[in-house]
């Protein structure tokens, strides 16, 4: 399995944006990058997912190395309701499309 | 759309007493099939996963056991819980392979006493 290394925390102050690193140096050539986010006491919930090309859907951007060996998670206006763990998995062939969790980077948000 | 709903929220279980979780998934057929468990302060363990009726893969030696017996429809099981089954447990389910992103439900927390 491709082994990541997050921060274990990180602040930011609201309204400003963040960036969330990611190392994957580990990662298979097939393997995409999954983003997962959770709330207190709630189920993860899903940010965003890439291969190669930069990601960007309603909720965030994902920037991908070009080697892939590392990726940034991007929220470009980051508010209360942003503070959360958020985890970067690598999924492909070699884990079977399974999403093993690690242990992420800790988000906390400033009024 | 496709939902998941996952019940009880949240119960207390004497040791020794059985349990039975349940996951069931609406709007979409065969769907990619998991239980994870969550330890309080801890990541997220995966625990069955399966991608089809009755099969059912399990990931890391315990006191559960998973069932599958229908296609969008997923049971958590264990016939004595131990006080080390306290935990968020949490089903999911995704179309199948790495290009597809997952969907969590609420979860169960479970306290064994």
């Amino acid at each position: 399995d491709a082994k990541t290394t997050q921060p274990n925390s990180m602040e930011s102050n609201e309204e400003e944006p963040v960036h969330l690193p990611c190392n994957h140096s580990t990662i298979s050539g097939t393997d995409y990058i999954h983003w997962y986010r959770q709330l207190p006491s709630q189920g993860p919930e899903y940010v965003i997912h890439g291969l190669t090309s930069n990601v960007n859907n309603r909720m965030a951007s994902l920037a991908i190395a070009e080697d892939r060996k590392s990726s940034t998670l991007i929220l470009h206006r980051a508010t209360l309701r942003d503070a959360a763990v958020y985890y970067c998995i690598p999924s492909g062939w070699n884990q079977g499309g399974k999403l093993i969790f690690g242990q992420g980077t800790e988000l906390s948000v400033k009024p | 759309s496709q939902t998941i709903h996952q019940w009880p929220a949240t119960l207390v279980q004497p040791v020794g007493s059985p349990l039975s979780l349940e996951c069931t998934v609406e709007g979409t057929s065969n769907p990619n099939l998991y239980w994870y468990r969550q330890a309080a302060g801890r990541g997220l363990q995966l625990l069955f996963y399966s991608v089809g009726i009755g099969q059912i893969s399990s990931e890391v030696p315990q006191n559960l056991s998973a069932s599958r017996p229908q296609d969008r429809q997923f049971i958590l099981s264990s016939k004595k819980l131990l006080l080390s089954d306290s935990g968020f447990y949490l089903c999911a389910w995704s179309e199948g392979g790495a290009q597809y992103g997952y969907t969590f439900g609420s979860g169960t927390r479970l306290t064994v006493v």
